[in-house]
C-alpha cells in the first residue's frame, strides 16, 4: 500500500533559525495536504498542494509539491516559538483516504 | 471551518471495562469518518475508517471485536474499546473529511487511561 515517509523526526531550532521538513511518498499523489499538531492538541490542517510543481506561502510558511508528485516539503523562515509543535504531512491518490506521514516534531528554543 | 466534536476528553476506566467514545460532525454530514490512534510524541495510526450505514474497515492488526466501531448517521461514529486494559491506553482522535471534500477536520481527541 501507499508509504508516506517524513523526515527528519525531530528538529531543535534557536529562535530565528529557519526550519525545514519533507515528506516522500512510494506513490504519486493526487495531493497533498498538510496539518499542525501543538503540544496536547489535536492536528489542523494548513493547507494542500494539488498541482505538480505548486508552491504555496502562507507568511512565513513556504510549501512546496514537487514536479512529480511524490514528495514535498514545508519550509519555516525565522522560528518562533509559537511554531513549536508537530508538522504532519498527508498524501490522497485515490477518494477521501489520506495517508500520514510520521510526523517532524518542531522545538524552539528562545 | 467545519467542525468536529469528540467527547469525553478525557477518560480513566478500569481494566475490563468497556468506554465509549464519541465523534460528530457538527455542521456538516460526513458518509466516513477516520479513527486513529496515536502514542506519545508519535505519528497517527489508522485505526479504521467508518462508513455510514455499514461496516467499518479495519487496519490491518486492528482487532475489530475489541475497537468496536458503529456509525449511525451522517453525523456521528462512536468507537468502544470493549473489555480495556491497560496497554490500550493512548490518546484516540478521530476525522473528518469536511464538506468541500478536501482536507481532513479533526475532533479534540480522547486520552483513555485503562488502570
Amino acid at each position: 500500500g501507499q508509504q508516506v515517509m517524513q523526515i527528519p523526526q525531530y528538529q531543535h531550532v534557536q529562535e530565528g533559525e529557519d526550519f525545514t521538513t519533507y515528506c516522500n511518498s512510494s506513490t504519486t499523489l493526487s495531493n497533498i495536504q498538510w496539518y499542525k499538531q501543538r503540544p496536547g492538541g489535536h492536528p489542523v490542517f494548513l493547507i494542500q498542494l494539488v498541482k505538480s510543481g505548486e508552491v504555496k506561502k502562507q507568511k512565513r510558511l513556504t510549501f512546496q509539491f514537487g514536479e512529480a508528485k511524490k514528495n514535498s516539503s514545508l519550509h519555516i523562515t525565522a522560528t518562533q516559538t509559537t511554531d513549536v509543535g508537530t508538522y504532519f504531512c498527508a498524501g490522497s491518490n485515490a477518494g477521501n483516504m489520506l495517508t500520514f506521514g510520521g510526523g517532524t516534531r518542531l522545538m524552539v528554543k528562545p | 471551518g467545519a467542525v468536529v466534536s469528540q467527547h469525553p476528553s478525557r477518560v480513566i476506566c478500569k481494566s475490563g471495562t468497556s468506554v465509549k467514545i464519541e465523534c460528530r460532525s457538527l455542521d456538516f454530514q460526513a458518509t466516513t469518518m477516520f479513527w486513529y490512534r496515536q502514542f506519545p510524541k508519535q505519528s497517527l495510526m489508522l485505526m479504521a475508517t467508518s462508513n455510514e450505514g455499514s461496516k467499518a474497515t479495519y487496519e490491518q492488526g486492528v482487532e475489530k471485536d475489541k475497537f468496536l466501531i458503529n456509525h449511525a448517521s451522517l453525523t456521528l461514529s462512536t468507537l468502544t474499546v470493549t473489555s480495556a486494559h491497560p496497554e490500550d491506553s493512548s490518546f484516540y482522535i478521530c476525522s473528518a473529511i469536511g464538506p468541500l471534500n478536501t482536507e481532513a477536520f479533526f475532533g479534540q481527541g480522547t486520552r483513555l487511561t485503562v488502570v
